[in-house]
């Protein structure tokens, strides 16, 4: 189905280990983006990307990596995880960088 | 750096009131969007507002936007129980027309019978 995915929906996994989320959208959107949900900071953009190995940093970059080998995929990596890291992680892509971002279902990660 | 702060951050209404959602922003800027976002989902475009003045709406909600104010508002008009979700705004910044949208921090709405 068209549209844009994410996987896995939950995760859990401990201090210290690699967690790879991914996310495909099949809009063949230009721009793709990562948002951490929390709290009481609502949402907060990690990484974007203008396009295949095109990627910027966002607010809190921090701990996270990725990377877009092809503009269907933006897969977001904490190569060690830490517990602060514990929220609800959501991908969305759009055709232009100031245009309306669609969303994915979210994944919601818990690092114990 | 540009600062976008929604009031209230949580709002409790009750069926058949109405009510404004507030939208500031602290730079200049003549795009804004509003989502809507369903407790455990995800995100859903609601309103795109494109120049001073606009005015967009769909059934319950009507969202305006006065770029001089820096401010847009969500008016919800007679207030039903499925509108009670999260409600987020997010401003484009111009003329740079170079940096991603930067959200508020949501409006929780909960209308109770």
């Amino acid at each position: 189905d068209a549209g844009i995915t994410q996987s896995p929906r939950y995760k859990i996994t401990e201090t210290g280990r690699q967690v790879t989320l991914m996310c495909h959208q099949t809009w063949s959107h230009s721009y793709m983006f990562w948002y951490r949900q929390d709290l009481g900071h609502g949402l907060r953009l990690i990484y974007y990307s203008a396009a295949a190995d095109i990627t910027d940093k966002g607010e809190v970059p921090d701990g996270y990596v990725v990377s877009r080998s092809k503009t269907e995929n933006f897969p977001l990596t904490l190569e060690s995880a830490t517990r602060s890291q514990t929220s609800v992680y959501f991908c969305a892509s759009s055709h232009y960088l100031q245009e309306t971002q669609y969303f994915g279902p979210g994944t919601r990660l818990l690092v114990l | 750096e540009l600062k976008v702060e929604q009031n209230p951050l949580f709002l409790s209404m009750q069926e058949g009131k109405n009510y404004t959602i507030y939208c500031n922003y602290s730079t200049t800027s003549d795009r804004l969007y509003w989502y809507r976002q369903d407790p455990g989902k995800s995100l859903e475009s609601l309103f795109v507002l494109l120049s001073n003045g606009a005015v967009k709406q769909e059934g319950r909600l009507m969202a305006s936007l006065d770029t001089k104010a820096r401010l847009s508002t969500l008016h919800i008009t007679a207030a039903v129980h499925d509108l009670s979700a999260t409600y987020f705004c997010a401003v484009d910044i111009t003329p740079s027309g170079n940096t991603p949208l930067v959200f508020g921090k949501g409006t929780r709405l909960s209308v109770i019978a």
